[in-house]
């Protein structure tokens, strides 16, 4: 079972746009990770983002980590068509088991 | 970084019989795990991949549906056993890196069951 919910569950952008997707959980979490998966292909790690870190950078991607809100955002900055596939958060809760629970996802979509 | 192949990469099977997916992690890691993703989903875990003992399923998910082995720390094979329709999805395997936490990813199985 998903241990939470992604929103939006899909959005539309111009090319050069930043995208947001926010991304809440249920339960304490070890680690938050982010992946990006494109038409049903394997998915590419993006980030991986400690339960004490508040914020990561990683070229144009920069994640949050709220704990008390259980939540995390991913912004894309400057988007480009190629950053268009569905994207997911994925917890860690297992007491470092590294058993990981996706998100619902995010279907983005960068128009060129 | 671990980097994982699958093989097969895709399949099309009839219902009733079952297909072995393997998978082989470039080092030794520690966890190994398979995911299900039905269309238009996100990933579900089915079970965990011991080493040298029984995985451990999640609930929804037996063994006899999909009996796992994991012979040694690089490599894994899942099963799906007197397949249906219900059972196209894309099989996904995964490994964890213990100092980082990261799990990486295979390219997945795509399985179609006609």
């Amino acid at each position: 079972s998903q241990q939470g919910e992604e929103d939006p569950q899909a959005l539309s952008i111009q090319e050069g746009e930043n995208a947001t997707m926010n991304c809440s959980y249920k339960t304490s979490i070890n680690n938050l990770q982010w992946y990006r998966q494109n038409s049903g292909r394997g998915l590419v790690h993006l980030i991986l983002i400690r339960s004490n870190e508040r914020e990561k950078h990683s070229g144009r991607l920069r994640v949050t980590l709220d704990t008390s809100k259980k939540s995390s955002s991913l912004l894309i900055t400057a988007s480009r068509a190629a950053d268009t596939a569905s994207y997911f958060c994925a917890t860690d809760e297992s007491g470092g088991y590294q058993k990981v629970t996706f998100g619902t996802g995010t279907k983005l979509q960068v128009i060129p | 970084s671990a980097v994982i192949s699958q093989k097969p990469s895709r399949d099309i099977c009839q219902r009733g019989t079952s297909l072995t997916i393997q998978c082989q992690v470039d080092s030794q890691v520690t966890m190994m795990f398979w995911y299900r993703q039905q269309p238009g989903q996100s990933l579900t875990l089915i079970a965990t991949a011991n080493q040298g003992s029984e995985a451990t399923y999640e609930s929804g998910f037996v063994i006899d549906k999909f009996p796992i082995s994991r012979p040694n720390l690089t490599f894994s094979t899942l099963t799906v056993s007197n397949m249906s329709p219900e059972d196209s999805s894309i099989y996904l395997c995964s490994a964890g890196l213990a100092d980082k936490g990261t799990q990486y990813f295979g390219p997945g199985t795509r399985l179609l069951v006609l």
